[in-house]
């Protein structure tokens, strides 16, 4: 059975640092590109970042580009997300989603991150 | 990358059928023919119902369908059942390792 479990959310100050994480099992994680995905509150669902399977090749959405930094490390099944230069509108449920084409069928519960002083 | 184009909300009563527009552009909807559908009920995450425009999830029942015209798909739910209600997404693949969400639909079952 797949599963993604994400960890790290927080409150923090806008400004501040945090790094998501997101452990998966279940599956080859290699041979998977692995995406970000985040939903503000009472808001819709927001393509943040994306990493090739083995690493070498990102994608970044314009609102974060330059402030957050995608990488995986396949050795031990986890993918991460470094997120710099938080804002408010930051402020969301950030959700590690496995693909399968060009869609998502597997997606983890979601981790918090509040931006606010 | 705008987001798609997506009614706020819609109706519909138990037993009829509903359709969900989701416009976008020849960059994504109508370059490819990569349209998804998720469901997301309150406090859960997204649930992954139609794929590839038109096809569906293991587990998936057929009364939900996708299609898709030029640049505009649509997801038309049939039979509305209760537990239909939820909130709505499309989304598409939109060139260069992206993909772009639309704004999302409430569907409310009367």
């Amino acid at each position: 059975e797949v599963q993604l479990v994400e960890s790290g959310g927080n409150l923090v100050q806008p400004g501040g640092s945090l790094r998501l994480s997101c452990s998966a099992s279940g599956f080859t994680f290699s041979d998977y590109a692995i995406h970000w995905v985040r939903q503000a509150p009472g808001k819709g669902l927001e393509h943040v970042s994306a990493i090739s399977s083995n690493g070498g090749s990102a994608y970044y959405a314009d609102s974060v580009k330059g402030r957050f930094t995608i990488s995986r490390d396949n050795s031990k099944n986890t993918l991460y997300l470094q997120m710099s230069s938080l804002r408010a509108e930051d402020t969301a449920v950030y959700y590690c989603v496995k693909v399968g084409g060009w869609y998502f069928p597997y997606w983890g519960q979601g981790t918090l991150v509040i931006v606010s002083s | 990358q705008s987001a798609l184009t997506q009614p706020r909300s819609v109706s519909g009563s138990l037993g009829q059928s509903v359709t969900i527009s989701c416009t976008g552009t020849s960059s994504d909807i109508g370059g490819y023919k990569y349209v998804s559908w998720y469901q997301q009920h309150p406090g859960k995450a997204p649930k992954l119902i139609i794929y590839d425009v038109s096809k569906w999830p293991s587990g998936v029942p057929d009364r939900f369908s996708g299609s898709k015209s030029g640049n505009t798909a649509s997801l038309t739910i049939s039979g509305l059942q209760a537990e239909d209600e939820a909130d709505y997404y499309c989304c598409s693949y939109a060139g260069s390792y992206t993909v772009v969400f639309g704004g999302g639909t409430k569907l409310t079952v009367l």
